[in-house]
């Protein structure tokens, strides 16, 4: 059974680059939408970025000067760069499988969630 | 402030219907995208309980079913049981600003 794990620094300093990994464990011809989401008490659950096999990768128009999203095919790897952090990137991040066509994208698999602080 | 908006609570008893609303635009769920909801209980990561405004994952009771209509659409539990209580999230697409996967801040359920 395909499960995920999110793996990285607890703590981020304000200005520096957060940066996260998630194995995924996937047929390498699916198009499934590996996606980063994060959930903050401020703003809820908020799509940040997806990465697919077939080389794909979309991330939020709100986040895209900052963001960069990653999936490495022959490590099976999800990767989340995300640049000059604030307190406001403090928040819970997720590692998802998103399946579907890409109006109609459901977040199926959830890993369990890193938390990322960011301050001094 | 989100572009899905989704009451802040509902409460019902065991036994009952209670029904979680979802209202958005004709950007998202008017342009005819399709509306995901999650569940999350406190501490874990959530859970997709319907997507394409209708369809349930396997395992998922048949307690909770999803429907659409316009600009809206709606959760509804049937036989509200205590394991239900908690957080509830609409989930869609939005073709603003070249597109994006939007979510409602989410509804927390209270089983009286």
């Amino acid at each position: 059974q395909v499960q995920l794990q999110e793996s990285g620094p607890g703590l981020v300093k304000p200005s520096e680059t957060l940066s996260l990994t998630c194995t995924v464990s996937d047929d390498p011809n699916s198009d499934h939408y590996w996606s980063w989401i994060r959930q903050s008490p401020g703003k809820g659950l908020e799509w940040i970025a997806y990465g697919q096999h077939n080389g794909n990768k979309y991330d939020s128009p709100s986040l895209r000067s900052r963001v960069t999203i990653s999936l490495d095919r022959t490590k099976n790897q999800l990767s989340l760069r995300l640049r000059s952090v604030t307190p406001a990137d403090t928040a819970v991040y997720f590692c998802v499988r998103g399946s579907g066509h890409y109006t109609r994208v459901g977040f199926d698999l959830w890993g369990p969630g890193i938390l990322v602080t960011v301050s001094s | 402030q989100s572009v899905l908006t989704q009451p802040p609570s509902v409460s019902g008893a065991p036994g009952q219907t209670i029904t979680i609303s979802c209202t958005g635009s004709s950007s998202n769920i008017g342009a005819d995208y399709g509306v995901q909801w999650y569940q999350q209980v406190p501490g874990s990561a959530p859970k997709l309980l319907i997507y394409s405004n209708i369809n349930r994952p396997s395992g998922v009771p048949d307690r909770f079913s999803g429907s659409k209509s316009g600009t809206s659409a709606s959760l509804a539990i049937t036989g509200l049981q205590a394991e239900d209580e908690a957080d509830y999230y609409c989930q869609s697409y939005d073709n603003r600003l070249s597109g994006s996967y939007v979510f409602g801040l989410g509804t927390k359920v209270t089983v009286l």
